[in-house]
């Protein structure tokens, strides 16, 4: 099965600054990848998320990248703001025919210090 | 939209008592989820249903987790007995899946409930 792996465990940048977290799959199939945001005690909501075939896509400050070659895929916060501060879920999704399921990274503590 | 609803959003029990948990997907949505999350093990996928058909169950931990989904609009996820360990947030979600499964569709969660069993 997918096995997704998730760097850095926690991550403080100052306001304003960037951050970047990585992620690595193991399923060449996969072909999906979503980002999730969750504060704390609040449900898991995605940001953003990129299909395989394209290898960028930028949503005002939140940006990802995905290497398909390499199997790895990032998340990139500019211009953070403390409302960014949260924990960060990567996901793959390999196609499996008649449905999809995601394997998640272990989450990112992102700490955006005023 | 009411999004994906769970209840209880709370529930504190004794070991060996059997605990229900409740989950109404979005409308119009053919795939649901059941997820655990621990500080120790992250958020795991137990179970999914597409069509209220179980796809896969190799998530659930043991014979003690049992899901059903009855229909378009209604899950249940069942401990029975439940034990200290199984204390964790369990997360339904619910996602439109195109068919021949050549598009992911967005997950939406649930709020989540929160189980503690003493």
């Amino acid at each position: 099965g997918e096995n997704v792996e998730q760097h850095p465990s926690t991550l403080s940048v100052q306001e304003g600054d960037s951050a970047v977290i990585k992620c690595t799959y193991s399923d060449s199939a996969s072909n999906y990848f979503p980002w999730y945001k969750q504060e704390l005690g609040k449900r898991p909501q995605l940001i953003i998320d990129i299909r395989s075939n394209v290898g960028e896509k930028k949503d005002q400050r939140i940006a990802v990248t995905l290497n398909k070659t390499a199997k790895h895929f990032s998340l990139h916060i500019t211009e953070t703001q403390p409302e960014d501060s949260a924990v960060y879920f990567c996901a793959a999704s390999p196609f499996s025919g008649s449905a999809r399921q995601l394997t998640f990274g272990s989450g990112t503590q992102l700490t955006v210090l005023p | 939209d009411a999004g994906v609803i769970q209840s209880p959003r709370h529930e504190v029990t004794e070991m060996g008592q059997e605990v229900t948990l409740r989950c109404k997907p979005i409308s119009g949505h053919n795939s649901l989820f059941w997820y655990r999350q621990t500080m120790m093990r992250g958020l795991e996928l137990l179970i999914y249903f597409n069509n209220n058909v179980p796809i896969d169950d190799s998530g659930m931990p043991e014979d003690r987790f049992s899901a059903k989904m009855p229909n378009a609009s209604f899950s249940t996820l069942k401990i029975q007995p439940s034990e200290p360990r199984d204390s964790a947030v369990y997360f339904c979600a619910s996602s439109f899946t195109r068919g021949g499964g050549q598009l992911q569709e967005t997950q939406y969660f649930g709020p989540g409930t929160r189980l503690l069993v003493l």
